[in-house]
């Protein structure tokens, strides 16, 4: 099946820094998300992205599906983006059968 | 704000009982799909439902089992528990946005304990 692998595994920034997450797959997909998971564990849809970029507010996402991988881009980073960031992926459209990565830690400290 | 709920929000079983897990969708998301996530690990599909009917499952055993219902609303069921099926339960529905743009919206999650 397809591999989702995501960089890095964990993440400390200083409050104010940038950063960039990456998410690498190994097969051709049809959908592309990226989430936020809270520390209670809630999803938050941040970008529906299989190929382009779009930007909102501080965050920003590029998908180049032809070299399979995404980037998420966190700018002037603040304590609440603190949490796990998961990339998901669908193979097939129209399944929504989500294969999610194995996500990436990230902790900002004020 | 997904729209999308759960209930209960904690749950805390026995080896071997059953469990029913809830979740309730906006009005038109016709598919709902339910995640595992165990601790320190991403969400692992389960199983999804269009219309009442399945329409695809992942590595799971028959003992996860699911039904939705008209009104967008949906269960999960797990018989003779075990212990590694505690873990965090997720559903999402799908929303038909516009351009086609189908984008997964994922409930709060129920915490299942099995001791």
């Amino acid at each position: 099946g397809i591999q989702v692998e995501q960089s890095p595994p964990d993440l400390i920034l200083q409050e104010g820094a940038n950063s960039t997450l990456r998410c690498n797959f190994s097969d051709s997909v049809n959908n592309l998300q990226w989430f936020h998971q809270n520390p209670w564990g809630q999803l938050i849809n941040l970008f529906y992205i299989p190929s382009g970029t779009k930007q909102n507010g501080r965050l920003s996402a590029t998908t180049v599906a032809t070299e399979r991988y995404s980037l998420l881009y966190i700018s002037s980073s603040q304590t609440t983006d603190s949490g796990v960031y998961f990339c998901a992926v669908e193979r097939a459209s129209g399944t929504y059968k989500y294969i999610f990565g194995t996500g990436t830690r990230l902790k900002v400290l004020a | 704000e997904t729209g999308v709920t759960q209930s209960p929000t904690h749950l805390i079983k026995t080896r071997g009982q059953q469990v029913t897990l809830r979740c309730s969708s906006q009005s038109g998301h016709n598919t709902v799909s339910w995640y595992q996530q165990a601790l320190g690990q991403g969400p692992q599909f389960i199983f999804q439902y269009y219309r009442e009917e399945e329409n695809g499952r992942g590595n799971f055993p028959p003992r996860f089992s699911g039904l939705q219902f008209p009104n967008y609303s949906s269960e999960l069921n797990v018989n003779a528990l075990e212990l590694d099926d505690s873990a965090l339960y997720l559903c999402a529905s799908n929303y038909p946005g516009l351009a086609g743009q189908d984008t997964q919206y994922f409930g709060p999650g129920t915490r299942l304990t099995v001791l």
